[in-house]
């Protein structure tokens, strides 16, 4: 099994639609993330959760809402998205206590808002 | 100033080449340093750490130059599978991601 795993692979939606991004890491790491790539940008930090306590982005939006129920599940929710949020969705995890401890990445949701 | 620094290619090389990609950091207090492969519409990959001694890995090798906040990745005899976008990664508690080289390893 995979050590990161994300639904859906690809997801369409208006702009008015509300859904839901999950991911499930497999590798005992105590930090989850997501991040957001757009074409020819680097890959955004969008939000953290490390050691059970979230970290914020304060340039994400609020019609992005990640939930971590604990340190396994990370969930994006999304709603009234804008055609500017189409990207590729990752999620990473990694254990934050170990140094030099690099991201382990999901394979990522492309998300086409229309 | 960019965080993270690299230079976006494309690299166009033949098999056998060797070649070298850099990327620039502006945080000295930078801890821990990476490289990861990217292929087209996949996620991105741990391909090597880069540790301060410097450190090879087959036909790859990462070096990091503290003082001139650089670190570089060699690809010797270059493969077809070589080709893809590497992404410079620094962490000062947060990971920093450089917007990648385009490598294209042709025949």
């Amino acid at each position: 099994e995979t050590g990161v795993t994300q639904t859906p692979r690809h997801l369409v939606m208006g702009m008015t639609n509300k859904k839901s991004l999950k991911c499930e890491q497999h590798l005992g790491h105590n930090a989850m993330y997501w991040y957001k790539q757009s074409a020819k940008k680097p890959l955004e930090l969008m939000f953290v959760y490390s050691l059970e306590e979230r970290v914020e982005n304060n340039s994400v939006p609020s019609r992005f809402s990640p939930e971590c129920p604990n340190s396994s599940h990370l969930f994006l929710h999304l709603h009234t998205l804008q055609p500017e949020d189409s990207a590729l969705y990752l999620c990473a995890s990694s254990q934050v206590s170990t140094e030099n401890s690099p991201l382990h990445f999901g394979n990522g949701t492309r998300l086409t808002v229309t | 100033r960019k965080e993270v620094e690299q230079d976006p290619g494309p690299f166009n090389v033949p098999e056998g080449a060797t070649v070298a990609f850099n990327c620039t950091y502006s945080n000295s207090a930078s801890q821990s340093f990476f490289w990861y492969r990217q292929d087209c519409r996949k996620e991105p990959k741990l391909l090597m750490s880069v540790y301060s001694s410097g450190n090879e890995d087959g036909r790859f090798t990462a070096q990091l130059n503290r003082a001139s906040q650089y670190i570089s990745l060699l690809i010797r005899d270059s493969k077809l599978s070589d080709s893809a976008t590497y992404l410079c990664v620094v962490s000062e508690g947060d990971m920093r991601f450089g917007a990648g080289t385009r490598l294209t390893v042709k025949p």
